[in-house]
């Protein structure tokens, strides 16, 4: 089972729409969950973190934290064609380790 | 405020060479960790540097090493270089412990062995 998992895409949504990103972990002592973005040839870039169960929005993006069930996942909302990148999502496996998922490529269409 | 830069920005190497890749941290920040990132893949942790001391290392070869210097800039050193050692290299940087703060990362080194 690999340390982090995502829906490798890609995920296809209109203009307006809510993108639904989702990633699943494996280490259950896992402290802090991150989501980058990443533009094709290009370096990521941190959008959202997250530390505690639950919801945390930060504008049009929510991330959601589910620790019971190593889940987290981050919603945009009102997608707009400059959001089609590629998002990883990144786990604090422990003090200074991090792990990435594969990333699911997201397009917007207008 | 300066972020993380790396250097040089593409690369061309032939399989067996050596080659050595720079990185200085967002100002202020201490910790720097290397990846590798694949084309379509995730990054995959190299290793991290504090105190000029390899802190944690990933799942590679000791054909990979690196160094860093007082002034908390860092360089990965590749030996006997392969083709699947083609990707992008990422440097990212951190003030301490990432719980809260997660890395900032530099746009990266693009190695193509050829």
């Amino acid at each position: 089972q690999k340390e982090v998992e995502q829906n490798s895409g890609p995920l296809s949504v209109p203009e307006g729409a809510i993108a639904s990103l989702n990633c699943t972990y494996s280490d259950r002592g896992s402290q802090s969950f991150f989501w980058y973005r990443q533009y094709s040839g290009k370096s990521p870039e941190l959008i959202m973190s997250i530390y505690s169960n639950g919801d945390k929005e930060d504008g049009r993006f929510t991330a959601q934290l589910n620790k019971a069930s190593q889940y987290v996942s981050l919603l945009i909302r009102d997608s707009q064609p400059s959001d089609s990148a590629t998002y990883l999502c990144a786990v604090n496996i422990w003090a200074n380790d991090m792990r990435f998922g594969a990333g699911t490529r997201l397009t917007v269409k207008p | 405020d300066a972020g993380v830069t790396q250097s040089p920005t593409h690369l061309i190497k032939t399989r067996g060479q050596q080659v050595t890749l720079r990185c200085s941290p967002k100002s202020g920040h201490d910790t720097v960790s290397w990846y590798q990132q694949a084309l379509g893949q995730g990054p995959q942790f190299i290793f991290q540097y504090y105190e000029e001391e390899e802190r944690q290392r990933g799942n590679f070869p000791d054909r990979f090493s690196g160094h860093q210097f007082p002034n908390y800039s860092s360089e990965l050193n590749v030996n006997a270089l392969l083709l699947g050692d083609s990707a992008l290299y990422l440097c990212a940087s951190s003030l301490g412990d990432i719980f809260l703060y997660g890395y900032t990362f530099g746009s990266g080194t693009r190695l193509t062995v050829v």
